[in-house]
């Protein structure tokens, strides 16, 4: 099955900065690759995604990118504010018929003042 | 997400009791799924289904249990078989026109 792998667990950064996650895919056939946020206690709700026909993807302060080749897709987020800190899990799935999501292990970041 | 509704938002059992969490959607989506979440750790799939009347086992099955007689429900049972059943879990859903999954506010058991 699908395997995804995400790093850092842990993020610091200040205020201002830019914060980058990486996660990496084991299953060629994954073809959809979406971010969650968490915050403490709440539901992880979805901020990004992107598809394998696409090679990045922004809104905002936020972007995607992929890499197909290597079954890279990084997380990018730009001007950090303090309210970016939550937690980040990248996920990946094959679409159709209501798939399967594999979650990466997530990542804490945490924007300073 | 406001349309995917789970009770209780805190759940406290005792050892070799089973409990039931609730999820309840009005999104008419016909996926559901089951998410196991510890401190520090990913989701971990406990079980999905993608009609009504059937559903498969995700990666971690053993000690749970899911019915689903009606679209807008997936009740989850944690049975006394389960270990270590602490945890938060997490209800989501998903229409199969679209690939995005929408997730409800979670039930947090705690066995005493």
């Amino acid at each position: 099955g699908e395997n995804v792998e995400q790093h850092p667990s842990t993020l610091s950064v200040q205020e201002g900065d830019s914060a980058v996650i990486k996660c990496t895919y084991s299953d060629s056939a994954s073809n959809y690759f979406p971010w969650y946020k968490q915050e403490l206690g709440k539901r992880p709700q979805l901020i990004i995604d992107i598809r394998s026909n696409v090679g990045e993807k922004k809104d905002q302060r936020i972007a995607v990118t992929l890499n197909k080749t290597a079954k890279h897709f990084s997380l990018h987020i730009t001007e950090t504010q303090p309210e970016d800190s939550a937690v980040y899990f990248c996920a990946a799935s094959i679409t159709g018929t209501a798939s399967k999501l594999t979650f990466g292990t997530g990542t804490r970041l945490q924007v300073t003042l | 997400d406001g349309g995917i509704t789970q009770s209780p938002k805190y759940l406290f059992r005792k050892e070799g009791q089973n409990v039931t969490l609730s999820c309840e959607q009005n999104l008419n989506h016909d996926a559901m799924y089951w998410y196991r979440q510890d401190p520090g750790q990913g989701l971990r799939l406990i079980y999905y289904s993608q009609i009504v009347n059937d559903f498969q086992k995700g990666d971690i099955a053993e000690g749970y249990s899911v019915s689903r007689e009606k679209k807008e429900s997936f009740p989850l049972t944690v049975t006394s078989a389960q270990k270590n059943p602490t945890a938060f879990y997490l209800c989501a859903s998903q229409s199969w026109s679209t690939d995005t999954q929408y997730f409800g506010p979670g039930t947090r058991l705690t066995v005493l």
